[in-house]
């Protein structure tokens, strides 16, 4: 139990282009998830918290009209990269927790390669 | 920031036991500890999780002292897909997970 499913897994396009990457928990509800993004030999930042049914809180640094976060149901939050360029190319990985009593530990996707040409 | 210390880096061989330590002086009364495993190109998965004492599931073991101020993941017989990073977090359902560096272990034959 508890997956979590992103789409595309890999994606090259041009620059100026948008680009939006889908993250589903498929057996859970989550109303809030997380995205991050991790350069190639560091550690995952987070960017930004999706809740569901409201605005996404962004960490320091992040442009939220840069990175158009949605969370419409309790299964989808998606990420939009919008007007991408070659320093937006990174591998974006997004996280849910299920819902409930206790602590309940996170579940990733599988990542998200961006490359921007 | 709820980040955590852990050695940057391990090396070990193959059917040898592996422990790594992670340090988190200020842990709060409602943070658990949590570790993942990434392999390249993937996502972090989730190993094992406690609050305090031990915790052993089919994978691995959590030592957790009385202060929780560290713990220990232990990986009995260790084998060359072990090869990965792990993540030692802070973790509490209230709050957002930062991840510190990890420590990159080397399984070698």
């Amino acid at each position: 139990g508890a997956v979590v499913s992103q789409h595309p897994s890999w994606v090259i396009c041009k620059s100026g282009t948008s680009v939006k990457i889908e993250c589903r928990s498929l057996d859970f509800q989550a109303t809030t998830m997380f995205w991050y993004r991790q350069f190639p030999k560091q550690s995952l930042m987070l960017m930004a918290t999706s809740n569901e049914g409201s605005k996404a809180t962004y960490e320091q640094g992040v442009e939220k009209d840069k990175f158009l976060i949605n969370h419409a149901s309790l299964t989808l939050s998606t990420l939009t990269v919008t007007s991408a360029h070659p320093e937006d190319s990174s591998f974006y990985i997004c996280s849910a927790r299920v819902s409930g009593f206790g602590n309940q530990p996170q579940h990733f996707g599988d990542g998200t390669r961006l490359s921007i040409l | 920031l709820a980040k955590t210390t852990q050695p940057i880096s391990m090396d070990s061989y193959e059917g040898q036991e592996v422990n790594i330590t992670c340090s988190h002086n200020n842990i709060a009364t409602n943070d658990y500890i949590t570790w993942y495993q990434q392999f390249p190109s993937q996502g972090p998965r989730f190993i094992i999780q406690g609050y305090k004492t031990k915790v052993t599931n089919e994978v691995a073991s959590l030592f957790i002292p009385a202060d929780r101020k560290s713990s220990t993941l232990s990986l009995p017989r260790v084998s060359l897909s072990d090869t990965a990073v792990y993540y030692c977090l802070r973790d509490s359902s209230a709050s957002k997970i930062i991840f510190g560096s990890g420590t990159r272990l080397s399984i070698r034959p």
